[in-house]
């Protein structure tokens, strides 16, 4: 299961921050990928980016945010967060974190970028 | 990267109708890619992965087909709980780049 936390509100060029905790699984499984992905109206589903542990930590990124965006692992705590900085309206959208492929997926936050 | 086109961008379609949504990939990806359905105010839920896998749970009037590049997502029978937004995704490497979606509808 993956319970998502953050503010709802983020003001423009401020960096929106996401936490996804894990229960039932650990962020350190070297067989899945932990990922952060988003939907807004007028962008559909947008992959963002994910992390990973094989031996080492990886992380990969959509292009559309590379420059921005940072996911990390927090093995104390047994969960990954998001952060995408210098945020626009554009970046409103609901985000979601998932477990790999076949999930599950967290609740979802509707996160708003706005002044 | 490699970019994923869905076609239509919606269609309107009878109750048990057949339904066809097309998924192009712009370099092969063998069979790894996936397809949601999602509906407004709720989590996306993976329908197909492995391009042609039933994830367990879905109704058996949805299947999926294709390799490479092209690929298919079929309603057999559209039903009224059907109509959401359809959306493939590439898994091989990253990016898992999604399609733009198909937007589902009842006539």
């Amino acid at each position: 299961q993956l319970q998502q936390s953050g503010p709802g509100l983020v003001k423009p060029s401020q960096t929106l921050s996401l936490t996804c905790a894990i229960s039932g699984d650990s962020v350190s499984n070297n067989s899945v990928a932990w990922n952060w992905i988003r939907q807004s109206p007028s962008r559909g589903l947008e992959w963002l980016g994910r992390t990973y542990y094989w031996s080492k930590w990886y992380n990969d990124y959509a292009l559309s945010v590379k420059s921005r965006l940072t996911i990390n692992p927090d093995t104390s705590k047994n969960q990954f967060s998001l952060q995408l900085s210098s945020v626009t309206p554009e970046d409103t959208a609901v985000y979601y974190c998932t477990r790999d492929l076949r999930g599950p997926w967290g609740q979802g936050t509707l996160v708003t970028v706005s002044s | 990267d490699i970019q994923m086109t869905q076609s239509p961008s919606s269609l309107s379609a009878s109750v048990g109708d057949r339904v066809t949504i097309t998924c192009r990939a712009s370099q092969g990806i063998s069979n790894y890619l996936a397809w949601y359905q999602h509906k407004p105010g709720k989590v996306p839920k993976l329908l197909i992965y492995a391009a042609s896998t039933l994830e367990s749970g879905v109704p058996s009037r949805f299947s999926g087909s294709g390799s490479g590049t092209d690929f298919t997502l079929t309603i057999s029978s559209l039903q009224p709980e059907d109509v959401a937004t359809y959306y493939c995704q590439k898994c091989n490497s990253a990016p898992w780049t999604f399609g733009q979606g198909t937007k589902v509808e009842i006539k």
